[in-house]
């Protein structure tokens, strides 16, 4: 009955390989998150998708793809992984509608990626 | 964008003492915040938040969060805090993207 899922839960590979990373939301949100948490557990967004529409894209690099093939699920693949993209990295969703009221964000579990 | 800033980074308490952490964010306009707590190897769960209405605001676990709006201030803060809350802390505020805090360990000794 899990709100936010990721898979996987962890993630250990070589550099310069690509790998993906799920997202799926049962709570009928209508926008979902990436967020990388550092090694200091620094949180920072990375990008955000509405109804399937990005639109929050912090500075990242171009290595990093995200893409929701709808409003439950949304990916991230990631090609050429660097040492520096060791984190964890976590889902979440929320509702925004037109309002804005309800705006919480809800997280998953989060995929710990790490890079050798 | 929100700038969210937490006074401390590592606080260390004993069982049964009080718990205040400091939250500070950046913009005087519509502004809702949170306070989320990440519990050792687990994800980010929401403890409380504020949008409008009675600036104090209770959430789950017996904590309790402020909003002074003068102050640009949410701080949290807890009467007698248990191990089982040690984790770290965050504070977020949300204009058009939730900002983050730095965060702030919280460790309580038995």
């Amino acid at each position: 009955d899990t709100a936010v899922s990721q898979t996987p839960k962890y993630l250990v590979t070589q550099m310069g390989n690509d790998k993906s990373i799920k997202c799926e939301q049962n709570l009928g949100h209508d926008t979902m998150y990436w967020y990388k948490q550092d090694s200091k557990k620094f949180l920072k967004i990375m990008f955000s998708y509405n109804n399937k529409e990005l639109i929050i894209n912090e500075t990242v690099p171009n290595r990093f793809s995200p893409k929701s093939p709808d409003k439950a699920h949304l990916n991230l693949h990631i090609n050429s992984l660097e040492l520096g993209d060791s984190a964890v990295y976590f889902c979440a969703s929320s509702y925004v509608g037109i309002q804005r009221e309800s705006e919480t964000q809800y997280f998953g579990p989060g995929t710990r990626l790490l890079v050798l | 964008a929100q700038s969210v800033s937490q006074h401390n980074h590592h606080v260390i308490l004993s069982e049964a003492a009080s718990l205040e952490l400091g939250c500070n964010y950046s913009y005087g306009g519509t502004v809702n915040l949170f306070w989320y707590v990440q519990y050792p190897g687990q994800h980010l769960q929401l403890l409380l938040k504020y949008f409008s209405g009675d600036p104090l605001v209770k959430g789950i676990k017996g904590f309790e969060a402020e909003f002074i709006k003068s102050k640009f201030s949410f701080n949290l803060r807890k009467p007698s805090v248990q191990w089982s809350d040690t984790a770290e802390y965050f504070c977020a505020a949300n204009d058009y993207k939730l900002s983050f805090g730095a965060g702030t360990t919280v460790t309580v000794r038995a």
